[in-house]
């Protein structure tokens, strides 16, 4: 399975944006990223997801590089309810297991 | 709005003991999965199901055994409850679409101590 790189943490202050990268140099032409997070003492949730086009929801918005190596999530304004851990991952199109393998991830800290 | 439910939040049991942990989704899903998550290690894939009655093993099936009677519950089994199956235990369910982009569903988890 095709590999994702992230930082082990991250900081930063309320209501300010955060970015937070992933790298994924391996990735081939069919695979989706997704970014789940967790909250602490809760399961993993799902944040948002693409291909090649940025996408925008309700909770972030999802930069996709050109050769999509790489990918950067963007919550907008940062809230201390954003806290959790957020899992860059690559999952196969038409994969019928639906397996996700979860990394590491980033630990987002946020700052009053 | 969608929901996953499992059975404990906290469970204490002894070394030997069979542990029951359930699981049920109220969204009519294909798929259900069981992870178990350790500090260090992230979430790791026990079982899977695909359909009721059927069922595939993950990355670490060893010590577990699971049973899908009905689509909307997954039942994860420790036959014999052993100190390094301390962990958290969460359970997802996503749509069978054969499309990468169905999101999963996790349960709040099962916080499970082996003593």
């Amino acid at each position: 399975d095709a590999k994702t790189t992230q930082p082990n943490s991250m900081e930063s202050n309320e209501e300010e944006p955060v970015h937070l990268p992933c790298n994924h140099s391996t990735i081939s032409g069919t695979d989706y990223i997704h970014w789940y997070r967790q909250l602490p003492s809760q399961g993993p949730e799902y944040v948002i997801h693409g291909l090649t086009s940025n996408v925008n929801n309700r909770m972030a918005s999802l930069a996709i590089a050109e050769d999509r190596k790489s990918s950067t999530l963007i919550l907008h304004r940062a809230t201390l309810r954003d806290a959790a851990v957020y899992y860059c991952i690559l999952r196969e199109a038409m994969n019928r297991d639906d397996k996700i393998i979860f990394g590491k991830g980033t630990r987002l800290h946020i700052l009053p | 709005d969608v929901k996953v439910t499992q059975s404990s939040r906290y469970l204490v049991k002894r070394t030997g003991e069979k542990v029951f942990l359930e699981c049920v989704q109220d969204m009519d899903h294909e798929n259900m999965f069981w992870y178990r998550q350790d500090p260090g290690l992230g979430l790791r894939l026990i079982y899977f199901s695909y359909d009721v009655k059927m069922k595939e093993k993950g990355d670490i099936p060893e010590g577990y055994s699971v049973s899908r009677e009905k689509k909307e519950r997954f039942s994860l089994i420790l036959e014999s409850a052993s100190t390094n199956q301390t962990s958290m235990y969460l359970c997802a369910s996503s749509l069978l679409s054969g499309l990468a982009g169905e999101t999963q569903y996790f349960g709040p988890g099962t916080r499970l101590l082996v003593l």
